[in-house]
């Protein structure tokens, strides 16, 4: 069964840094990119990036309001990808998910989410 | 980057009821685009993509279609568990770019 599950979301001040994990299991991890998401209170879905896999360069590609700020990695010998969050807003207020792949096509599996709260 | 209209942003529906929901592209998108539900609390689900293709396993009730700019997303009679948010989103182009959202409430 395939799984993703997000944590190491938590309160923290604005201007602080977070990582958050998403652990994954039930496939082949090298095989597929991750992506990450993120649903703000009272916003829409907000696609934030994701990371190719390493036969494909293992590159990243961000949306503009997080580019500079977030960093997605991997660490395939973990089946584990990551996203390092810095300088910290509160606008970045929301319930964080990773996904399988690139939600391009047929099957679309994600996480089931990690709060963050970004509050003084 | 793209901008996804989607209309309306609410809808209230009652069980059995059809309801249609749209979505309009600022550019030409081809087929790329998914349609996502979504419940409180929970991640979203994606329903269909390529613009009308349905995820495997997703009822028969929900089918879409359109291609270019402009997609129609609808629901043929509305079950209890259909109330909850629908997006669209793009993946044409990077950043790949979401609707606002559409809230289907029971009336």
């Amino acid at each position: 069964e395939v799984q993703l599950v997000e944590s190491g979301g938590a309160l923290v001040r604005p201007g602080r840094s977070l990582r958050l994990s998403c652990s994954t299991s039930g496939f082949k991890f090298d095989d597929y990119a991750v992506s990450w998401f993120r649903h703000a209170p009272e916003k829409g879905l907000e696609w934030l990036g994701f990371i190719r896999k390493k036969a494909f360069g293992g590159t990243t590609e961000y949306a503009a309001s997080v580019k500079g700020r977030f960093n997605i990695s991997r660490d395939d010998s973990k089946s584990i990808a990551y996203l390092q969050m810095t300088s910290l807003k509160t606008e970045d207020t929301a319930v964080y998910y990773c996904a399988r792949g690139y939600c391009t096509g047929v099957v679309c599996y994600w996480g089931q989410g990690t709060l963050v709260t970004v509050s003084s | 980057d793209i901008q996804m209209t989607q209309s309306p942003s609410s809808l209230s529906a009652s069980v059995g009821d059809r309801v249609t929901i749209t979505c309009q592209a600022s550019q030409d998108i081809n087929k790329y685009l998914n349609w996502f539900q979504q419940k409180p609390g929970k991640a979203p689900k994606l329903l269909i993509y390529d613009a009308s293709n349905s995820d495997p396993g997703v009822p028969s009730r929900f089918s879409a279609s359109g291609s270019g700019t402009d997609f129609t997303f609808t629901i043929n009679s509305l079950q209890p568990d259909d109330f909850a948010t629908y997006y669209c989103q793009q993946y044409e182009n990077l950043p790949y770019t979401f609707g606002r959202g559409t809230k289907l409430e029971i009336k």
